[in-house]
């Protein structure tokens, strides 16, 4: 089945500490998204890729690193430079980023700080 | 920089009664996204507008795009239990999209 899978469901960080959310997608899509969601609130953009090698910083990148080595990867690394990063995070792909290209979410990812 | 609101912000309805929930968003955009979240889960597409005056409907929800007057509307008809749930507006351009802050839609029997 093709669709997009983020791992793990829940994962817990110690303060100061560097943590890495997985998010795979065997759609064949060109651009892959990472979005933050706050508890009432909408989602927010952290980075994208339109394409491999490539990555362009969102709306709240800093404290967040990205890696594009692969089609099919988009890693999210939260850095011990993110002061609040509890939060649940969602990764999504879009066939290539253009108009009218819907973009597919993963089960999501929740962080918490302990 | 690209503000998306949507209003009401909670809404708590009767089965059987229509509502609709409104999406205003501030720079022009061409493209708008309906998404439904369940509590605790990922994002599911409904509706991608892609032009003034588009309109789709599924089910009991309808979905409209006014790019004039920057608008959309999403419309519940009937409205039944299983549609509870919160509905996110989005727009953008192709370097990711901007969203609402989420229509958080509760139908009580």
């Amino acid at each position: 089945d093709g669709g997009i899978t983020q791992s793990p469901k829940y994962l817990f960080r110690k303060e100061g500490q560097n943590v890495t959310l997985s998010c795979e997608q065997n759609l064949n899509h060109d651009a892959m998204y990472w979005y933050r969601q706050d508890p009432g609130q909408g989602l927010r953009l952290i980075y994208y890729s339109q394409i491999v090698n490539d990555f362009q910083k969102g709306d709240i990148a800093e404290g967040y690193s990205v890696s594009r080595e692969k089609k099919e990867s988009f890693p999210l690394t939260v850095t011990s430079a993110q002061k609040n990063p509890t939060a649940f995070y969602l990764c999504a792909s879009s066939i290539d980023g253009v108009a009218g290209s819907v973009a597919f979410f993963g089960q999501g990812t929740r962080l918490t700080v302990v | 920089e690209l503000k998306v609101e949507q209003n009401p912000l909670f809404l708590s309805m009767q089965e059987g009664k229509n509502y609709t929930i409104y999406c205003n968003y501030s720079t022009t955009s061409d493209r708008l996204y309906w998404y439904r979240q369940d509590p605790g889960k990922s994002l599911e597409s409904l509706f991608v507008l892609l032009s003034n005056g588009a309109v789709k409907q599924e089910g009991r929800l309808m979905a409209s795009l006014d790019t004039k007057a920057r608008l959309s509307t999403l419309h519940i008809t009937a409205a039944v239990h299983d549609l509870s749930a919160t509905y996110f507006c989005a727009t953008g351009p192709t370097d990711g999209l901007t969203f609402g802050k989420g229509t958080h839609l509760i139908i009580q029997p």
